[in-house]
């Protein structure tokens, strides 16, 4: 157990329609990262917050958005479903953004978005 | 942008061979990371690497941090069915704001 928490595991959804995936970081992580693995896929990163703001940004989308909360939780908002968005979702926490043991990234379990 | 390249894309090996694997680049990198993924589940972090040179083992397990600083290895000793899985280098660029970039993934197969 990496100690990140994500909900919901699975969500099914319609095209169209808007979805918000949640994770909370491993206790004491200040980063949070999102990513994207479609089926048999590398990780594509979408989204870096650290302390609540963001600090990087990957190939995302103009329909999704993220946010991180003052008590360090994260939650990514896709919006205006498409056939080609489902994908498992990660979140990854790691303590900072500064070198060394600070940018080891721990992973949630991931949730898997399926866009009908 | 910048990229790793991971090698080879998939391996089929039969149980108890040993297993190589690696990443490459054109940039120098201060740190390197190896992950492995279960199908279905998120990325497990295997071995850290901070020092060009320095080589580092998790049971059967070793990595290396190359001497050029521009790539890294892993090596699996005597694999079993467990190993299965996708196997992910990231590294972090010198001088860059500590982002991680990350390899394609090296996709370990056991023949029955």
């Amino acid at each position: 157990d990496s100690g990140v928490t994500q909900t919901p595991k699975h969500l099914i959804t319609a095209t169209g329609q808007r979805v918000t995936l949640r994770c909370s970081p491993r206790s004491g992580d200040l980063s949070v990262y999102w990513y994207q693995q479609s089926l048999d896929q590398g990780l594509q990163f979408l989204i870096q917050y650290y302390n609540g703001e963001e600090r990087a940004k990957g190939n995302i989308l103009e329909r999704f958005s993220a946010q991180q909360f003052p008590d360090l939780h994260s939650e990514l908002n896709l919006s205006s479903l498409e056939l080609g968005d489902s994908a498992l979702y990660f979140c990854a926490s790691s303590l900072g953004t500064s070198g060394g043991a600070y940018n080891e990234q721990f992973f949630g379990p991931g949730t898997r978005l399926t866009v009908l | 942008g910048q990229q790793l390249n991971q090698s080879p894309q998939s391996m089929f090996i039969q149980e108890g061979e040993d297993v190589s694997m690696n990443c490459t680049s054109s940039s120098i990198f201060n740190t390197w990371l190896w992950y492995k993924q279960d199908p279905g589940e998120g990325p497990v972090l295997l071995i850290a690497l901070y020092k060009a040179g320095e080589l580092t083992s998790n049971g059967r397990l070793t990595a290396q941090f190359g001497i050029t600083r521009k790539d890294s290895f892993l090596n699996i000793s005597a694999s079993i069915p467990s190993d299965v899985g996708i196997y992910f280098c990231a590294g972090q660029l010198l001088g860059s704001n500590y982002q991680l970039i990350w390899g394609a993934g090296t996709k370990l197969i056991i023949k029955p």
